[in-house]
């Protein structure tokens, strides 16, 4: 079985401040990790994934996440938060091989003070 | 197509009536995913699709629910004698299966099915 926790419903930083948004997992084996981003009345689009190379992701719009094994954690981060980062974000967890079912957290909704 | 297309991406219905959406996968994938989000909740898995099989459908939530897939392409899903309940944005997404991807699945914009 799989699983992700999203630690916080709800995240509000200043602009320009550091982003974090947590999130957990639960894998008996190895995982594919994921962040995924949904703005308003809007799908989900991808933000960026692990896939069991380099342990630090890089992905777009300044987004970045750190697999962390001995935590059994993702989490998101982006050094200064900009407007535009106001939205929802979906971590979700799978594995290699084929078909695997996603499984996504219940999400974090970023709010950006100016 | 360049990109998961669904529609209607907005359907207003009266309780009791049965509905129908599309989803258009990406070009040569060959799974595809149907999830249910809620006002304000998480993503609920319905069904997965590998071609035209579905060997996961645990989260369909009750028999008023189905989907199809033909020619490994469309898919549709039905919701018969419509709840109030089902009103949610149904979200439709894609991947190629595995086959290199690392699993990546891309969404649709989603269907926002209003039951009044």
């Amino acid at each position: 079985a799989q699983s992700v926790t999203q630690l916080g419903s709800h995240v509000s930083v200043s602009e320009g401040a550091l982003v974090l948004l947590r999130c957990n997992y639960s894998s008996s084996v190895p995982p594919y990790l994921f962040w995924y981003v949904q703005y308003p009345n809007q799908g989900l689009q991808l933000l960026l994934k692990y896939t069991s190379a380099a342990t630090l992701v890089k992905g777009i719009n300044g987004f970045e996440a750190e697999f962390k094994k001995s935590e059994t954690s993702f989490h998101l981060t982006k050094p200064s938060a900009h407007m535009s980062d106001a939205a929802e974000y979906f971590c979700a967890v799978t594995r290699s091989g084929g078909y695997q079912k996603v499984t996504f957290g219940t999400g974090t909704k970023l709010q950006v003070i100016p | 197509g360049a990109g998961v297309s669904q529609s209607p991406s907005n359907k207003v219905t009266e309780k009791g009536k049965d509905v129908e959406l599309r989803c258009d996968p990406i070009s040569g994938h060959t799974a595809l995913y149907w999830y249910r989000q809620r006002l304000g909740q998480g993503l609920e898995f319905l069904i997965y699709f590998q071609g035209n099989s579905a060997p996961d459908k645990s989260g369909l939530p009750s028999d008023r629910f189905s989907a199809e897939r033909t020619g490994e392409s469309v898919s549709t899903l039905t919701i018969q004698r419509t709840q109030q309940e089902d009103s949610a944005v149904y979200l439709c997404a894609s991947s190629d299966g595995g086959q290199g991807s690392g699993n990546t699945i891309y969404f649709g914009e989603g269907s926002w099915l209003t039951v009044v």
